[in-house]
């Protein structure tokens, strides 16, 4: 069964340090995989997805993800974060059947 | 364009009562799905529906029912709440696979 790990549960960061959230996916066939985020109080928000082609996948705000297909990896980075980058960040994979998991999440919490 | 819209808001139950909770989609969007929100544990999947007419299982099927009445509308019901079922749970649609999905507002249960 295709199953989303996220192994970081929360991460706190300075302004300007960089990011990198981990997501690990188990599945054999073919994928599409995707990053949201959640802001407090708000709906989940697309930051990138990867379909085909380039495994470097750029998205909204600075962030990017790459997708490792040897190590079923699709982890998400930003070189410099910022305050308002504090959210909740949830990895998501979808198979052939269009059935989508997301991952437990990971709470981001920047400090000014 | 009203996206995704979910009713109800909120919802108390007692243990044992059923209820629908409805969703309507206005984009002509292929699948549908049902999420339950929980802290630490992310977005669940409950069932989707990847076609008008289809319905499928996801991750915790279990004390729910759901029906695509058509192609705007999937309902989620439950026959006899249990506590266990207190959650936040989100509507979903999709366009095609691997495109962005759009929420609905989302529906805070609580079973007593």
């Amino acid at each position: 069964a295709q199953s989303v790990s996220q192994h970081n549960h929360h991460v706190i960061l300075s302004e300007a340090a960089s990011l990198e959230l981990g997501c690990n996916y188990s599945y054999g066939g073919t994928v599409n995989l995707f990053w949201y985020v959640q802001y407090p109080g708000q709906h989940l928000q697309l930051l990138l997805k990867y379909f085909s082609g380039d495994p470097l996948v750029k998205g909204i705000k600075g962030f990017e993800a790459e997708f490792i297909k040897s190590k079923f990896s699709f982890n998400l980075r930003k070189p410099s974060v910022q305050w308002s980058d504090t959210a909740e960040y949830f990895c998501a994979l979808q198979t052939g059947a269009n059935n989508l998991f997301f991952g437990t999440g990971t709470r981001l919490t920047v400090i000014p | 364009n009203a996206g995704v819209t979910q009713t109800p808001k909120f919802q108390v139950l007692k243990t044992g009562q059923s209820m629908t909770l409805q969703c309507a989609q206005d984009m002509n969007h292929n699948s549908m799905y049902w999420y339950r929100q929980d802290p630490g544990m992310g977005l669940r999947l409950i069932y989707y529906s990847a076609s008008e007419g289809t319905t499928d299982k996801g991750e915790v099927p279990n004390g729910y029912n759901v029906s695509r009445l058509n192609k705007r509308e999937f309902s989620l019901r439950l026959e006899s709440a249990a506590p266990s079922q207190t959650s936040v749970y989100f509507c979903a649609s999709q366009r095609e696979r691997a495109e962005k999905l759009f929420f609905g507002s989302g529906t805070q249960l609580s079973v007593l």
